[in-house]
């Protein structure tokens, strides 16, 4: 059974770092057809993807939030680990991992943890 | 950056046909992955790859994706289907995953 599941703190202050850790289970980080990513929604709005790691330790950030974003894994206790600095109130969201399945040069999403409300107030 | 774009908004009779559009250019040449979100609740991937369904999910799912408009099809909707619905690819060109604004379905 595929299971992942978030956590890290509830409450953050302007300007802190965020540090979320998603446990997975039922797979191992080191299949070569799976990789972990990081995706949030503020409340009442849509899905934002964060960043991604596979199993080869290859990592993707978002864009607009690479400056701030740190992925990494470690592998022998099953889990992914984000890092996100400098938060700011408009970072208030739930934040989800997911398991990416890879397939020829596409990938998606097939398991998704549960998900923790992060808010960012002082 | 590469944009997807979804109808905010869907309504549709119980027992009939919901089509749900994604709009993005020449979106054909990759592949659409969909999701839905009831409140509360952690998304679930409900089709990929523009039109294969994972195990579980009712026939009554189905995708396509052709020129510049990806669209799921749920077929005889239940009130169990009313939640947002999502698409989602990977931009290989600038290695971002990008998701669409989301559509929320509703029963009437």
């Amino acid at each position: 059974q595929v299971t992942l599941k978030e956590s890290g703190p509830v409450l953050v202050k302007p300007t802190e770092t965020l540090t979320l850790t998603c446990t997975v289970s039922g797979f191992s980080l080191s299949n070569a057809r799976m990789g972990v990513s990081w995706i949030r929604q503020p409340p009442g709005k849509a899905l934002e993807w964060l960043a991604h790691i596979f199993s080869n330790d290859e990592k993707s950030y978002s864009t607009s939030l690479k400056s701030r974003l740190t992925i990494s894994k470690d592998t022998s206790k099953s889990q992914v680990v984000l890092t996100m600095t400098n938060m700011d109130p408009v970072d208030t969201a739930t934040y989800y991992c997911a398991r990416i399945l890879l397939y020829w040069s596409a990938f998606y999403f097939d398991y998704w943890g549960q998900g923790t409300l992060v808010t960012v107030s002082s | 950056s590469y944009v997807l774009t979804q109808p905010p908004s869907v309504s549709v009779a119980p027992g009939q046909t919901a089509r749900i559009t994604c709009g993005g250019n020449n979106i054909g040449s990759k592949s659409v992955h969909w999701y839905q979100q009831k409140p509360g609740q952690a998304p679930v991937l409900v089709v990929y790859d523009d039109s294969d369904r994972p195990s579980g999910i009712p026939e009554r799912f189905s995708g396509s994706n052709s020129g510049n408009t990806a669209t799921l099809t749920i077929s005889r909707v239940e009130a169990g289907d009313e939640a947002d619905y999502y698409c989602q690819v990977w931009d290989s060109s600038s290695d971002q995953v990008v998701f669409g604004g989301g559509t929320k379905l509703t029963v009437l």
